[in-house]
């Protein structure tokens, strides 16, 4: 069963860039769909982006001229980048794996989250 | 951008009773391509319901969902005190995907 696992780090400062990355276990990256999805503290959940490993990306418009999501297949991890944060992307941040099942785009393995908060 | 509106916003019910959720599109979402997520406190979310009304893997029968175009319902039948959690829907049909707010389920 495939298990994704968040990384990077979990204070960031005001302005500067956040950076995740998302390993990827007990299955290939080369495969499906990967997702980033994120929630403020006692919020609901916000799609951020994602990337098929061949290089497809599609991103939120409301965040993506600050995003960048990308794969590294060899290493089976992808990543994302959000730069000029502000204290509203604090959040817990996902990675998940975006599956094409049955004609259907399946959120369906999730990483544990790992919370990033924006403050000087 | 679809926006989907959940409701009740918090319910309480007790063991053995059924829950009814509620979820409406802004506008209708293309082939039912609609999901329900379940998160437990402290837990990532998991995925109960694709497709408005198929079960994901080893989701037992007591969920249960339905609708179509901008109305979908998500049934839990015979709550346990494990249903405990805040419940999502979620629209993958258009770009940029988007959730519910949640309802909160608390069992009594």
């Amino acid at each position: 069963q495939v298990q994704l696992q968040e990384s990077g780090p979990g204070l960031v400062k005001p302005s500067e860039t956040l950076s995740l990355t998302c390993t990827v276990s007990g299955g290939s990256i080369s495969a499906h769909y990967w997702s980033w999805i994120r929630q403020p503290p006692e919020k609901g959940l916000e799609w951020i982006a994602y990337i098929h490993y061949a290089g497809t990306t599609n991103y939120n418009p409301s965040l993506k001229s600050r995003v960048t999501i990308s794969i590294d297949t060899p290493k089976n991890q992808f990543s994302l980048k959000l730069n000029s944060v502000t204290a509203a992307d604090t959040a817990v941040y996902y990675c998940a794996r975006l599956r094409f099942w049955r004609g259907h785009f399946q959120f369906d393995s999730w990483g544990q989250g790992t919370l990033v908060t924006v403050s000087s | 951008d679809i926006v989907l509106t959940q409701s009740p916003g918090t319910l309480s019910l007790s063991p053995g009773e059924s829950a009814t959720l509620s979820c409406r599109a802004s506008q209708s979402v293309s082939s039912s391509f609609l999901a329900w997520f379940q998160q437990k406190p402290g837990q990532a979310p998991r995925l109960l319901i694709y497709g408005a009304s198929i079960r994901a893997t080893d989701i037992p029968d007591r969920f249960s969902g339905s609708g179509s175009g901008t109305d979908f319902t998500l049934t839990i039948s015979s709550l346990e005190p494990e249903d405990l959690a805040v419940y999502y829907c979620q629209q993958y049909g258009d770009s940029p995907y988007t959730f519910g707010q949640g309802t909160k389920l608390e069992i009594k």
